[in-house]
């Protein structure tokens, strides 16, 4: 059973708009969540996290919003530029965890 | 600089030859794992190690070897693979494990099983 789940496999958003990355996960016991970004023929990179006693964080164009209550995590990118395409995924941890549970990934694609 | 180091990046190979997938971090990490990535499943863990000498397995660890002898290196071992091990494996190395776990990601070695 998928404990972290991007149920958008992909979207496409025009330069300068907002785009929006959701994430569900179902494990109460996560409390750290993260954002990894990945070009083609390269591995992920980090981009942005946030702490379950967070319910907003932000960097630059780049800011992640948790809902704990609904089990909810987006992460916004505003403007959007056409560097931003690239595959997002969401990841999660426990504080005794020995790994992040990744979802499936969003393709993403900004369109100038 | 502060990476992850994957080699080969690119390997072709035919079944039932065992092969060896290095992995080197420079950042003095504690824990190193291994990843897959195939389409439409995400990244799956395979192995991981929390220090030296001290190795357990992930989710997909079936027909996947690991050894852990000197901090920097996490090798990925296939003694006997198979095609359904053709996928794109990543090696990452962090600080610590759960909680504000960033990890570092390798470049990927996309491997083909024939």
């Amino acid at each position: 059973d998928q404990q972290v789940k991007q149920n958008s496999p992909s979207l496409s958003v025009q330069e300068g708009r907002i785009s929006i990355l959701n994430c569900d996960y179902t494990n109460s016991m996560f409390d750290y969540f993260l954002w990894y970004k990945k070009y083609p023929a390269e591995g992920p990179t980090f981009l942005i996290s946030i702490s379950s006693i967070k319910d907003k964080n932000e960097d630059g164009r780049f800011t992640v919003f948790l809902n704990k209550s609904a089990k909810h995590l987006s992460l916004h990118i505003v403007p959007s530029q056409p560097g931003d395409s690239a595959v997002y995924f969401c990841a999660a941890s426990t504080q005794a965890g020995t790994a992040l549970i990744f979802g499936k990934g969003t393709t993403l694609s900004v369109s100038s | 600089e502060a990476q992850v180091t994957q080699n080969p990046r690119y390997l072709i190979t035919v079944t039932g030859k065992k092969l060896t997938v290095t992995c080197s971090q420079n950042m003095n990490h504690e824990y190193m794992s291994w990843y897959r990535q195939d389409p439409g499943l995400g990244l799956r863990q395979i192995y991981y190690s929390m220090n030296v000498e001290v190795t357990d397995k992930g989710d997909v660890p079936e027909g996947y070897k690991v050894s852990r002898k000197e901090k920097r290196n996490f090798p990925l071992i296939l003694e006997s693979p198979s095609p359904n091990q053709t996928s794109l494996y990543f090696c990452a190395s962090s600080r610590r494990t759960g909680g504000e776990a960033e990890a570092f990601f390798g470049q990927g070695t996309r491997l083909t099983v024939v």
